[in-house]
């Protein structure tokens, strides 16, 4: 399977301000997703980022608070802009792909908003 | 309704217990399934398909009831390693992301 790595494993930040997460992936992938886990909870989709074109944002979620890059086929990039205290959760970059097409995810970005 | 509920426990088994994890999914139209492994702090893993037909891998059985919507996964002979929240999960098609329950939470005492 790929290896999927994310920068930064984990980050405390101040309200307002934004952290970019980076994904990087060890292959060419066509589908890469980004999940957020907040605590006690699972793990909701906020966007699929695509390659060439805009990322496809979940009922929830939009590209104004959570702008999303996907330069080429191996890294993407989501921002978590101006931030709240609810936003302190773990975001998880994704892909698909294996034997059964399930999906394949980064170690997470822990964010704690202060 | 939930998209895919599951009973979040937590379930609490002695070492050598069999135990059993339900799911329910909403949408019928649903093509894949899935049960997923979080240990604590980590991301999720693949544990292992489900086929309509039922499968098996060493002391995990998953099954799967498409009239019922419903998905099941027993664990036998439970090591204190199995201990971990488990994720069922159910997709549209190939080209569609993975939707997750919640998790239910084991704990395999000694």
């Amino acid at each position: 399977s790929a290896v999927i790595s994310q920068k930064p494993s984990r980050d405390i930040c101040q309200r307002g301000t934004s952290l970019t997460i980076q994904c990087q992936v060890d292959s060419q992938v066509t589908m890469m997703f980004w999940y957020r886990q907040q605590p006690g909870q699972s793990l909701t989709l906020i966007a699929t980022a695509n390659q060439g074109s805009e990322a496809t944002y979940e009922s929830g979620f939009v590209i104004d608070k959570f702008p999303i890059s996907r330069p080429n086929l191996t890294f993407s990039t989501l921002t978590v802009s101006n931030m709240s205290p609810e936003d302190s959760s773990i975001y998880l970059c994704s892909i698909k792909g294996g034997s059964y097409n399930e999906q394949f995810f980064g170690p997470g970005t822990r964010l704690t908003v202060l | 309704r939930k998209e895919v509920e599951q009973d979040p426990g937590p379930f609490n088994v002695p070492e050598g217990a069999t135990v059993a994890f339900n799911c329910t999914y909403s949408n019928s139209a649903s093509q894949s399934f899935f049960w997923y492994r979080q240990d604590c702090r980590k991301e999720p893993k693949l544990l292992m398909s489900v086929y309509s037909s039922g499968n098996e891998d060493g002391r995990f059985t998953a099954q799967l009831n498409r009239a019922s919507q419903y998905i099941s996964l027993l664990i036998r002979d439970s090591k204190l390693s199995d201990s971990a929240t488990y994720l069922c999960v159910v997709s549209l098609s190939g080209n569609t992301p993975l939707v997750f329950g919640k998790g239910t939470r084991l704990s395999v005492i000694a």
